[in-house]
């Protein structure tokens, strides 16, 4: 595709419930990203795939949070046991390879949970 | 990475140049200066980076200063679509499983007709 595509664009989950968000990035990007943004603040990081290898995480906030890119394209964030501290809109962005004239980012799924 | 400074909001009118300044004292001599923007419910959009000479690409200006210490994100016709936040990022061009974004609160831009 042209852009970043994320899916769900918005979620609603119960406290307590487990979610997956999915990010497929251009065709061809070797690096694959995600970002936490709360509201009112800048995006922070959670995790960098370089293809299917995870080659960093430090940004995870706990071990509820799980990230995969089993085939080195898409992309699954997994959320477990939701709280509702984990309420943001989680970005994904991917480069063609760690370029750095600057990443593309989806528009994010915005998580609620109530 | 080093940390920038940025105030939190400024104004400018439509069709005049928007100046979004940036601090980062403590920049390495390695440390790159980037500029991202974020229009509302959307992501991220890359806008312009540099090392140490001005540059200049369609969407923007970026003038840093001589000893780097600061920088000047121009807009040179601002329009109500330029109404954002503005992120000025300092990093390393390139270091492997280390290349992410490191983001502030960022400044928002507000274009007035």
């Amino acid at each position: 595709g042209a852009g970043v595509s994320q899916s769900p664009r918005y979620k609603v989950a119960k406290r307590g419930q487990d979610v997956a968000l999915r990010c497929d990035p251009i065709s061809g990007h070797v690096s694959l990203f995600w970002y936490q943004q709360a509201l009112g603040q800048g995006p922070e990081f959670l995790t960098y795939f370089q293809n299917e290898a995870q080659l960093d995480k430090s940004g995870l906030p706990s071990d509820r949070f799980f990230a995969e890119r089993p085939e080195g394209s898409v992309s699954t964030l997994k959320i477990q046991r939701t709280q509702q501290e984990d309420s943001a809109v989680y970005l994904c962005a991917s480069s063609l390879f760690a370029v750095n004239y600057g990443y593309t980012f989806g528009s994010g799924t915005r998580l609620t949970v109530v | 990475d080093a940390k920038t400074t940025q105030p939190p909001s400024m104004d400018c009118a439509e069709g005049r140049a928007a100046n979004l300044p940036c601090n980062h004292s403590t920049i390495s001599g390695n440390e790159y200066v980037y500029w991202y923007r974020q229009i509302h419910s959307q992501g991220p959009q890359y806008i312009i980076h540099g090392l140490k000479n001005n540059e200049t690409n369609e969407m923007a200006s970026l003038i840093i200063t001589e000893d780097r210490k600061s920088s000047t994100l121009i807009l040179p016709h601002a329009t109500l679509r330029d109404t954002a936040v503005y992120y000025c990022i300092v990093r390393v061009e390139w270091t492997g499983a280390n290349s992410k974004l490191t983001f502030g609160k960022g400044i928002t831009l507000s274009v007035r007709p």
